[in-house]
């Protein structure tokens, strides 16, 4: 079983200045971490993901992961936010098995950017 | 490279017909392909999984007489609301994954449907 809770289903920031959306996850295996963005009317993008090899991993548009297996932690931060960064983002847990197995979405959380 | 497209994109039909979405791997085969349901500010729930040939597993909750789910080939399913009522009406997404070993989905834009 698996499940994730992203702890926070608002966060707004200034420009320029850091982001951290906090995600904690619980598994039954070692899991592989997700973080998607969604903008409004857009499909899923994909940020960042962890596949059981580096802790600290980097996606694109600036923002980056740390696994933390003590903490089952996997927070998104963000040096300097930008006005385009503002969408939703989810945290998700992906099966042990691979692409086979569907993924667990955590509740979102909405970033918004102000000027 | 990994695309996958859904069509349509949006969707109004009167309740008490059928709504057929397709989704479709432009550019690689999916050997799994997911269909997802996004209700208002809410997250995704995973509604079935299909894999090419065969039947679909849904999720507990789901009704597989309701939601008909055919993964006929390596590029394209379909999912078909049948007798439609309001209460489905949703945003649905699409994910297909390219093969068991290589853990990542890529997602659809997503159907907007809206039944009146």
């Amino acid at each position: 079983a698996q499940s994730v809770t992203q702890l926070d289903s608002h966060v707004s920031v200034s420009e320029g200045t850091p982001v951290l959306l906090r995600c904690n996850y619980s598994s039954s295996y070692s899991p592989s971490l997700f973080w998607y963005v969604q903008h409004p009317n857009k499909g899923l993008q994909l940020l960042l993901k962890y596949t059981s090899a580096a802790t600290l991993v980097k996606g694109i548009n600036g923002f980056e992961a740390e696994f933390k297996k003590s903490e089952t932690s996997f927070h998104l931060t963000k040096p300097s936010a930008h006005m385009s960064d503002a969408a939703e983002y989810f945290c998700v847990v992906g099966g042990g098995g691979g692409g086979a197995d569907g993924l667990t979405f955590g509740k979102g959380t909405h970033l918004i950017i102000q000027p | 490279g990994a695309v996958v497209s859904q069509h349509p994109s949006r969707v109004i039909c009167k309740s008490g017909t059928s709504v057929k979405i397709e989704c479709r791997s432009l550019d690689f085969q999916a050997t799994t392909m997911f269909w997802y349901r996004q209700f208002p500010k809410k997250s995704l729930m995973l509604m079935a999984t299909s894999n090419e040939g065969s039947k679909a597993t849904y999720e507990q909750g789901v009704e597989k007489d309701k939601f008909l789910i055919n993964h006929a080939s390596l590029t394209l399913s379909t999912l078909t609301v049948t007798s439609a009522h309001p209460e489905d009406s949703s945003f649905y997404i699409c994910s297909a994954a390219r093969s068991a070993s290589y853990n990542e989905q890529f997602f659809g834009p997503g159907t907007r449907l809206t039944v009146l």
